[in-house]
């Protein structure tokens, strides 16, 4: 059975600082990988996806980036946190093309 | 471009009425992959509904949408709301030619006693 696993679980940090969050997937061989943010009380916001390792491509920008080091793991990062960021970050996996996305447990992140 | 639509940003409903959250959809492809999530408070998004077959009603935990081409939507409906049906639902739009979900804006579903 697939499994995806987020971390971490929550996390506050300051204004200007640096970020990394993680994202992997068991069990799947070669998924599609997609970052998502929501705002509190927000809707979802597409913000990368990867078919393959080392290719991201970006839907939104929001001051962040994104890196797909193995096969099954994405990292979401940002040298310099804003407020804005603040929010709910969501990884999915499909297995393809027209295939529904199985979201991850997610991250909650405050900016302060 | 491609794009779907969701009008009520909020519904509100007392609880043993009637459900219908409207969802349209456009693209210029003619086969598209329709999905309804539902996402309950502090948890993450998760399927309710897919269908790509035009007039086929499909359902799941009391829920169910029909593909409609003709008109471009993917309505979901309940006979009967329960309490436990209070939650955030997207309708997306998937294409064989794409590997992103197109997402409408989201249906917060509010169900009193």
């Amino acid at each position: 059975a697939q499994t995806i696993h987020q971390w971490p679980v929550a996390e506050i940090k300051a204004v200007g600082s640096p970020l990394s969050l993680g994202c992997t997937i068991k069990g799947k061989s070669s998924p599609n990988l997609y970052w998502y943010w929501q705002a509190t009380g927000g809707t979802l916001q597409q913000l990368f996806y990867s078919i393959t390792v080392g290719q991201v491509e970006s839907v939104v920008q929001l001051n962040l980036s994104a890196s797909r080091p193995k096969d099954d793991q994405f990292i979401l990062s940002t040298e310099k946190l804003l407020l804005s960021h603040s929010g709910f970050y969501l990884c999915a996996w499909s297995l393809g093309w027209g295939e529904e996305q199985y979201f991850g447990p997610g991250t909650r992140l405050t900016v302060l | 471009g491609d794009s779907v639509t969701q009008t009520e940003g909020l519904v509100t409903l007392t609880e043993g009425l009637p459900v219908m959250l409207n969802c349209t959809y456009q693209t210029i492809y003619s086969n598209p992959f329709l999905f309804w999530y539902v996402q309950h408070l502090n948890e993450s998004p998760r399927l309710l509904l897919k269908s790509f077959t035009d007039n086929k009603r499909t359902e799941h935990q009391g829920f169910h949408a029909t593909l409609h081409k003709s008109s471009s939507s993917f309505h979901l409906q309940k006979s009967s709301a329960q309490l436990s049906d209070s939650a955030l639902y997207y309708c997306a739009l998937s294409m064989d030619s794409n590997y992103q979900l197109i997402w409408g804006s989201g249906t917060k579903l509010i169900i009193k006693p």
